[in-house]
C-alpha cells in the first residue's frame, strides 16, 4: 500500500522569506510524486511532478521540489514567498506498478499562510 | 476546451435522498476518478475508471455507485444520502497510455451537504 504524510497542518511565513512544505511517502516500488495547490473554493491545480532523473524538480509559479530517496521525502520549496501563495498544498504519490492504474494517494494537506 | 466540468457546484440533500453528481471531460482521457475531500484527511479515492465500461472501487466506495458509458462522462451516484457523505467531491481525469505518470486534471468540485 502507498501512503503520504504531510506533518504540518499549517505553515506560516513572512512575504519574501523562503517557504518549505514537507512531504514524506511510502510505496512498495519506485514512486511518482506530485504536488497540487488548492486556492479557496477552487479545484486542485497541478504544480509539479517527479518521475525520474534530477532530484530537483522545477514547477509552476516559481515552486520547486527536492526528491530524496534515502529519506523518502519530496519537500516543496519556494525561495521567496508571496502573499498570493497562501493556499492549501497537497502532496500525492503514485506507485509505478501499472496495475494500479493512475491511482493517486494524497497527504492530508498543508495550509500555507504568507503574511505581508 | 473546457477541461473537467462538474455539476452542480452546490447541493443540499435530506438523509435518504438520492442524487447524481455529474462529471465530464473533453480531453479524451481514458482515466477518470472521483475523490472526496474532508478537513485534515486530504482527498480520498471513491471510484475510478480506466475506460468506457470499466470501473473499480477506490478507498471509500461504500454508498456510491459509478458507471462509464462514454469516454467523456463519469457520473457519481449517491444511492441513499447520509450525513457522513457531507463533503466536497472532485472529479479528475488523465491519460493512461504514454507516460504512466500523466498529470491528473481536476474539476472545480461539488460541495454537498446532507441534513
Amino acid at each position: 500500500a502507498q501512503s503520504v504524510a504531510q506533518p504540518e497542518d499549517q505553515v506560516n511565513v513572512a512575504e519574501g522569506n523562503p517557504l518549505t512544505v514537507k512531504c514524506t511517502y511510502s510505496v512498495s516500488g519506485n514512486p511518482y510524486l506530485f504536488w497540487y495547490v488548492q486556492y479557496p473554493n477552487r479545484g486542485l491545480q497541478f504544480l509539479l511532478k517527479y518521475i525520474t532523473g534530477d532530484n530537483l524538480v522545477k514547477g509552476s509559479y516559481g515552486f520547486e521540489a527536492e526528491f530524496n530517496k534515502s529519506q523518502t521525502s519530496f519537500h516543496l520549496k519556494k525561495p521567496s514567498a508571496l502573499v498570493s501563495d497562501s493556499a492549501l498544498y497537497f502532496c500525492a504519490v503514485r506507485d509505478m506498478i501499472k496495475a494500479a492504474g493512475n491511482k493517486l494517494t494524497f497527504g492530508g494537506g498543508t495550509r500555507v499562510l504568507v503574511k505581508p | 476546451n473546457a477541461g473537467v466540468t462538474q455539476t452542480p457546484k452546490f447541493q443540499v440533500l435530506k438523509t435518504g435522498q438520492s442524487m447524481t453528481l455529474q462529471c465530464a471531460q473533453d480531453m479524451n482521457h481514458e482515466y477518470m476518478s472521483w475523490y472526496r475531500q474532508d478537513p485534515g484527511m486530504g482527498l480520498r479515492l471513491i471510484h475510478y475508471s480506466v475506460g468506457a465500461g470499466i470501473t473499480d472501487q477506490g478507498e471509500v466506495p461504500n454508498g456510491y455507485n459509478v458507471s462509464r458509458s462514454t469516454t467523456e462522462d463519469f457520473p457519481l451516484r449517491l444511492l441513499s444520502a447520509a450525513p457522513s457523505q457531507t463533503s466536497v467531491y472532485f472529479c479528475a481525469s488523465s491519460y493512461l497510455g504514454g507516460s504512466p505518470a500523466d498529470t491528473q486534471y481536476f474539476g472545480p468540485g461539488t460541495r454537498l451537504t446532507v441534513l
